[in-house]
């Protein structure tokens, strides 16, 4: 059982550059989440999807754009990429609010 | 809007010493609570939720409305606690809002 799945896992991207992250999890879970992880600042919230259809910004969005491609699939574009966007990022999916999240294993991201 | 703070970013102890790793949240309405950990090189997971009222790996957590309060704790803490600490509230519009997470170093 996958679970949740990031690719890719490291990535290095010169400023300007864009790329997307994608993140697919197979549990049939309803909400997907993408955050990302500095040191100190804990995991901040970049964008979630509910549903499938539905997407809402979180804490940072800027910069940023998601596409919920179906139930299963939740990514995440840099269009520009800024040398403030290195991070580590995660994708999450929960079935229900109130319920366990389940993480993937995060994408490495440094932007030279 | 919903908050969570940790007020520790960093918590050394000796193996055998009682831990708690605080954490405090803002929010308006009937919260719910978890702790998630993050062990060296492994995902981010769920600990344990205060809905359930259980001891995960000898760890408790109870929510204190009155003080706004959801505090980790554990008596004897073990090398293998080591790891982050990630205290978490929902719902609000389905956000899953994280605390600045605590790292606790068990030493030997």
């Amino acid at each position: 059982n996958a679970g949740v799945t990031q690719t890719p896992k490291f990535q290095v991207l010169k400023t300007g550059q864009s790329m997307t992250l994608q993140c697919a999890q197979d549990m049939n879970h309803n909400s997907m989440y993408w955050y990302r992880q500095d040191p100190g600042m804990g995991l901040r919230l970049i964008y979630y999807s509910a549903s499938e259809g539905t997407t809402d910004k979180g804490e940072v969005p800027n910069g940023y754009n998601v596409s919920r491609l179906n139930k299963r699939e939740f990514s995440l574009r840099l269009e520009s990429a800024a040398p403030s966007q290195t991070s580590v990022y995660f994708c999450a999916s929960i079935e229900t609010v109130n319920t366990e999240a389940f993480f993937g294993q995060g994408t490495r991201l440094t932007v030279v | 809007a919903q908050r969570v703070t940790q007020p520790e970013k960093l918590l050394s102890v000796f193996k055998g010493a009682p831990v708690e790793l605080k954490c405090n949240y803002s929010y308006s309405g009937s919260p719910e609570l978890f702790w998630y950990v993050q062990y060296s090189r492994q995902r981010l997971q769920l600990l344990l939720r205060h809905i359930s009222r259980e001891s995960i790996k000898g760890f408790t957590a109870d929510l204190n409305k009155g003080e706004t309060s959801f505090h980790l704790k554990k008596p004897f803490a073990q090398e293998e606690d080591s790891a982050m600490y990630y205290c978490a509230l929902t719902p609000y519009r389905h956000m899953l809002t994280f605390g600045g997470g605590t790292r606790l170093m068990v030493k030997p």
